[in-house]
């Protein structure tokens, strides 16, 4: 079965550093999602990229974040400098269409120090 | 703006009792929506999902769910917990127009021998 690809598994970065997470998502799927969670608390939108630009975007994803799909497989999401607060685990996912669902990797764990 | 309520941050059940976790949603217009399960240290795994065909959706791992309009819910039924169950469990509304999911805060079920 098709699946959602996330690199790295866990990174430790120290406050101020740039980080790039990355994700492989399902060849044929046409759009993109970045979600957050906080250690024990709710999975929460960050941005949505359709046809090479974002379609729609929370509030947490302020400057300090950015998304990009550099080679038409892979799609990044960088944090420019990081804050303590930025620590969590951050999923990729991707769609066809939303009444199939998501399908999700199984994460990057960002740890802030 | 949609949303989605989910009561009881926490469920315990013996292992052979009914599962119930409880979803509600905030909707205007009909929702699409979704339950997916996280197994711990794992990524977000579709469980099923209603997208305005049959009212009761059945899924993986012997789940179920109904979607009542009148009470705009939409709860995960199991009959029979097994121990393999424990994980958190979380709800979502979509819809149409790729708007994203929004998630609930999710449950966690816990299933005692």
């Amino acid at each position: 079965e098709p699946e959602v690809t996330q690199t790295p598994s866990h990174q430790v970065t120290q406050m101020g550093q740039e980080v790039i997470l990355r994700c492989v998502p399902i060849s044929n799927h046409l759009y993109f999602y970045w979600y957050r969670q906080i250690l024990g608390q709710k999975v929460e939108f960050l941005v949505s990229f359709y046809n090479n630009e974002i379609s729609e975007k929370s509030e947490i994803f302020d400057d300090q974040f950015s998304v990009e799909r550099p080679d038409g497989s892979n799609f990044t999401l960088k944090i420019r400098s990081t804050k303590l607060e930025d620590s969590a685990m951050y999923f990729c996912a991707s769609s066809d269409r939303v009444e199939d669902g998501y399908t999700f990797g199984s994460g990057t764990r960002l740890t802030v120090v | 703006a949609q949303s989605v309520t989910q009561l009881g941050s926490h469920v315990s059940v013996s292992e052979g009792a009914l599962v119930l976790l409880r979803c509600n949603y905030s909707s205007s217009v009909p929702p699409y929506l979704f339950w997916y399960v996280q197994y711990p240290n794992q990524g977000l795994q579709l469980l099923l999902k209603y997208t305005s065909a049959a009212t009761l959706v059945k899924g993986i791992n012997g789940f179920e769910a109904e979607f009542k309009k009148s009470e705009t819910s939409f709860h995960l039924t199991k009959p029979s917990a097994h121990m393999s169950d424990a994980a958190e469990y979380f709800c979502a509304v979509g819809y149409s127009g790729n708007t994203p999911l929004v998630f609930g805060k999710g449950t966690r079920l816990s299933v005692i021998a």
